[in-house]
């Protein structure tokens, strides 16, 4: 079973729908980061998190929000989709400052 | 100021070559430099961290870094077709007080072995 997992692979959806996607590790990590990659923009970070009680935004916070449910757990949200929205997401994790990352398998969003 | 550049390519060489993978950057307070690699429809993995300047080998992968130019690269000797992928530089900035918050990937450059 991979060590982050990520749900759903693939998702398209309609503008101003709200939408939530998932990643779950089992690493142990308390560090949970979600990116997006643009085909020329290459990662971008959105939001991250130390630990359960932690939020923080990074360079793209705009239009998202998280959740951080638990240690393995951490959620990110579209409140209202917008098609320049459309991207693949990556959610990973690692075990503290200046240790590498660990990436799922990416969540393809489409907004039409 | 975080930018990092890096060709897109694709590049494409023939199975055995010598690969050749360069970033530059102009933030001189990055020290922590990596490569990470994709394989199409996955999520990048680490494959060379390095330290301020010097080299670092692993196997057929050689991490180069050099801080006064501002340059790193990534050399694969004897280049296979498992080794198609894009490859992302990523740099750090310590000052930031360390962590991926603190990570700035360049945009990747699209690596086809041909066989």
């Amino acid at each position: 079973d991979a060590d982050v997992t990520q749900t759903p692979r693939n998702r398209i959806t309609k503008t101003g729908k709200r939408i939530m996607l998932e990643c779950s590790q089992t690493k142990g990590h308390d560090r949970m980061y979600w990116y997006r990659q643009d085909p020329g923009l290459g990662l971008r970070l959105i939001y991250y998190s130390f630990d359960v009680k932690d939020i923080n935004k990074g360079e793209i916070s705009d239009g998202y929000s998280v959740s951080r449910q638990a240690q393995a757990k951490f959620s990110l949200s579209l409140e209202s989709a917008i098609p320049n929205q459309t991207a693949l997401y990556f959610c990973a994790t690692s075990g503290g400052p200046n240790e590498k990352l660990f990436f799922g398998s990416g969540t393809q969003l489409s907004v039409l | 100021q975080k930018e990092v550049e890096q060709d897109p390519g694709p590049l494409s060489v023939p199975e055995g070559a010598i690969v050749s993978l360069n970033c530059t950057y102009s933030n001189s307070a990055f020290q922590y430099f990596m490569w990470y690699r994709q394989y199409s429809r996955k999520g990048p993995e680490l494959l060379m961290y390095t330290y301020s300047s010097g080299n670092k080998e692993d196997g057929r992968f050689t991490a180069q870094v050099d801080k006064s130019s501002k340059y790193i690269s990534l050399f694969i000797r004897d280049s296979q077709p498992s080794d198609s992928a894009t490859y992302l530089c990523a740099m750090e900035d310590r000052g930031s007080g360390g962590g991926a918050d603190g990570l700035t990937f360049g945009k990747g450059t699209h690596l086809i072995i041909q066989p």
